[in-house]
């Protein structure tokens, strides 16, 4: 059983350019989670979806746009990067309560 | 505004010994509390959880304790082993969203 998975694992991009970061949720998950986790703070949560809508959002700007899917899988795309997104960002999918976590891609903009 | 405060960016304890991490948090809706531990390049795992309903959950060496009326958790580890080295998070749920703290590095000496 494959847990969540997501790609690319590294990313390197410039300042003003547009990323999207994907992920596939643990399966028998039906709902996915987004997360930044800068160097030294926790993860900080951007926005979930559940069946294919965004439900709940965290202070995030509107730069940070997402997608998923029917197959429950999930993108989130970042316009006009700054230097301050540069950090990991995490896709956590979930069945009732727990959260269970990829190992992230790891942004940096130069 | 930290909703979920881990005031000890490190730990050390020695092998066989028990380590103490501890969280507190500031809104009394949170109803769902849960530990995280991360190693390096590797995303959060899930470690242990507690319901608002009770006070403690024990998982073999692992235990998490919740005082409502301080709106403070803590989680022990006995005995500690040195590959519980690692990060450990705390987080707290309302709801959809999770409020991740920042944080508690700990150290088992062998």
């Amino acid at each position: 059983d494959a847990g969540v998975t997501q790609s690319p694992t590294h990313l390197i991009k410039t300042r003003g350019q547009q990323v999207t970061l994907r992920c596939s949720p643990k399966s028998g998950h039906d709902t996915v989670s987004w997360y930044q986790q800068a160097l030294g703070q926790g993860p900080q949560f951007i926005f979930q979806y559940y069946e294919e809508e965004e439900r709940q959002r965290g202070n995030f700007p509107d730069r940070f746009s997402g997608h998923q899917f029917p197959n429950y899988s999930s993108e989130l795309n970042v316009n006009a990067l700054l230097l301050g997104d540069s950090a990991l960002y995490l896709c956590a999918s979930s069945l009732r309560e727990k959260l269970f976590f990829g190992s992230g891609t790891q942004l940096s903009v130069l | 505004d930290q909703q979920v405060k881990q005031n000890s960016p490190s730990l050390s304890v020695q092998e066989g010994r028990i380590s103490i991490l501890n969280c507190d948090y500031t809104n009394s809706m949170f109803d769902y509390f849960l530990w995280y531990k991360k190693y390096p390049a590797e995303g959060p795992t899930f470690l242990i959880s507690i319901s608002s309903i009770k006070d403690k959950n024990e998982d073999g060496r692992f235990t998490v304790f919740l005082n409502k009326s301080a709106k403070h958790l803590s989680l022990h580890i006995v005995p500690s082993q040195p590959g519980d080295s690692a990060v450990y998070f705390c987080a707290a749920s309302g709801g959809n969203q999770f409020y991740f703290g920042t944080g508690t590095s700990l150290t088992v000496i062998p």
